[in-house]
């Protein structure tokens, strides 16, 4: 079973560009969740994605924002670029009616902001 | 809110010993799960253990075990017999059925031959 996959792998742009992320999940699972892992700063929630929706989503600013596809794989765009945006990306899925809701982690945007 | 705190910024061990790693969370719900995830140098996030909160019984998976104190809110990880492989950043999180994770710092495993 193919895990979750996200591209691309490393992503440099510039301050005031926009950068797209993709995270395709795993078969069968309907939702998924993006993490920001910045130096220093751990593991911050962005935004959940589940049946297309958005669900829920963290203490992030309007630049950050997203969309989920009917084939559940799903978007982070980050607008305006800030140096600070510097981080890996992560995107995990689960299988929402599963009685853990386990999240599985893809391995990662590395997003460099110059 | 939810909170997960990780007292061990850092941790060693040598190979083939046993290693237990802390973890205390902060919650009001009664039904919640907990999980200890490993970063290595990859960076990607791998699922090491897993435990309902509803279950008294201790989550065990291989070489990996878990002590779970509910009334404490305490959720520490043993690793027996280490391996070079073990060495990770390890992070606690919580969880709520279809919600977010909380994670809490890390704790930076070292393993020495």
């Amino acid at each position: 079973e193919a895990g979750v996959t996200q591209s691309p792998t490393h992503l440099i742009k510039t301050r005031g560009q926009q950068a797209t992320l993709r995270c395709s999940p795993i078969s069968g699972h309907t939702s998924v969740y993006w993490y920001q892992q910045a130096l220093g700063l751990g593991l911050q929630f962005l935004l959940w994605y589940d049946e297309g929706e958005e669900r829920n989503r963290g203490n992030f600013p309007p630049r950050f924002s997203g969309r989920q596809f009917p084939n559940y794989s799903s978007e982070l765009n980050v607008n305006a670029l800030e140096l600070e945006d510097s981080a890996l990306y992560l995107c995990a899925s689960s299988q929402q009616r599963a009685k853990t809701d386990t999240q599985y982690f893809g391995p990662g945007t590395r997003l460099t902001v110059l | 809110a939810q909170t997960v705190t990780q007292s061990q910024p850092e941790m060693s061990v040598q190979e083939a010993e046993t290693v237990t790693l802390s973890c205390t969370y902060d919650t009001s719900e009664s039904d919640y799960y907990l999980f200890w995830y490993k970063q290595p140098p990859s960076r990607q996030m791998i699922l090491v253990i897993r435990q309902e909160a509803y279950k008294q019984q201790n989550a065990t998976e291989n070489r990996f075990s878990v002590n779970f104190q509910k009334a404490a809110k305490s959720f520490s990880l043993k690793i027996s017999d280490s391996q070079l492989g073990d060495a990770a950043m390890y992070f606690c999180a919580y969880g709520t059925s279809g919600s977010r994770l909380t994670f809490g710092e890390g704790t930076q495993l070292t393993v020495n031959p």
